[in-house]
């Protein structure tokens, strides 16, 4: 009964290599959200998006992107990885209030 | 934008004793407050949420009390046990569609057998 999905679980890349993350949900959840989380720090919020509108936040890299071509999915793209890119990258919806996370994809950058 | 400051950002406590962990927020347009728990590798999972209209909350050994009026929230976990380690983050957010979470910095709780 899944309800966040997040693939790949693991992904390496090279540096400077570009890199697709995906996250789908079957909650119908309006609101979708992709965070960055560093070992022993708190997730980051790099963008979310209610239905289709976007927001990116003020001090995300211009190096990170995201799609979300329906309600179901989104994406992130990392352009040019960078070593300080490596990372667990957490997807969430909502509707109203709580938060439902996916389980995350953990990216090493080579 | 919101700003939520948690204390103590480590905590050891003898399995049995009780734990508190404390958050403060800045925006008063603040109004869902979720605490999670984070196990090494996993997603941060919710293990309590309160909304502003109330003052407490508690589901079996775990309890959240907040303070509106001084912007403070706190997490009690009574009768800790080791699988209770993790780390744990609280946040704020206001109660819309659109509203997104600020974390706090997390609090690493170690319960000693």
């Amino acid at each position: 009964d899944a309800m966040v999905i997040q693939n790949p679980r693991y992904q390496v890349t090279q540096f400077g290599k570009p890199v697709t993350l995906s996250c789908s949900q079957t909650l119908n959840h309006n609101v979708m959200y992709w965070y960055q989380q560093k070992s022993s720090q708190a997730p980051k919020l790099l963008f979310h998006y209610y239905d289709k509108d976007f927001n990116n936040e003020a001090d995300t890299p211009d190096n990170f992107q995201s799609r979300r071509p329906n309600t179901s999915f989104c994406f992130l793209d990392i352009r040019s990885p960078g070593l300080g890119d490596a990372a667990m990258y957490l997807c969430a919806t909502s509707r109203v209030a709580e938060q439902f996370f996916g389980p995350g994809t953990r990216l090493t950058v080579l | 934008g919101e700003n939520v400051e948690q204390h103590p950002s480590t905590l050891s406590v003898q399995e049995g004793d009780s734990a508190v962990i404390k958050c403060t927020y800045s925006d008063s347009a603040s109004n869902y407050f979720p605490w999670y728990k984070q196990e090494l590798g996993k997603r941060p999972q919710l293990i309590i949420d309160i909304r502003s209209n109330v003052g407490e909350k508690k589901d079996q050994r775990i309890a959240v009390t907040l303070n509106k009026t001084a912007k403070h929230f706190s997490l009690h976990i009574t009768e800790t046990q080791p699988e209770d380690s993790a780390v744990y983050f609280c946040a704020a957010k206001d109660n819309t569609n659109a509203g997104k979470s600020t974390f706090g910095d997390g609090t690493t709780l170690t319960v000693k057998p």
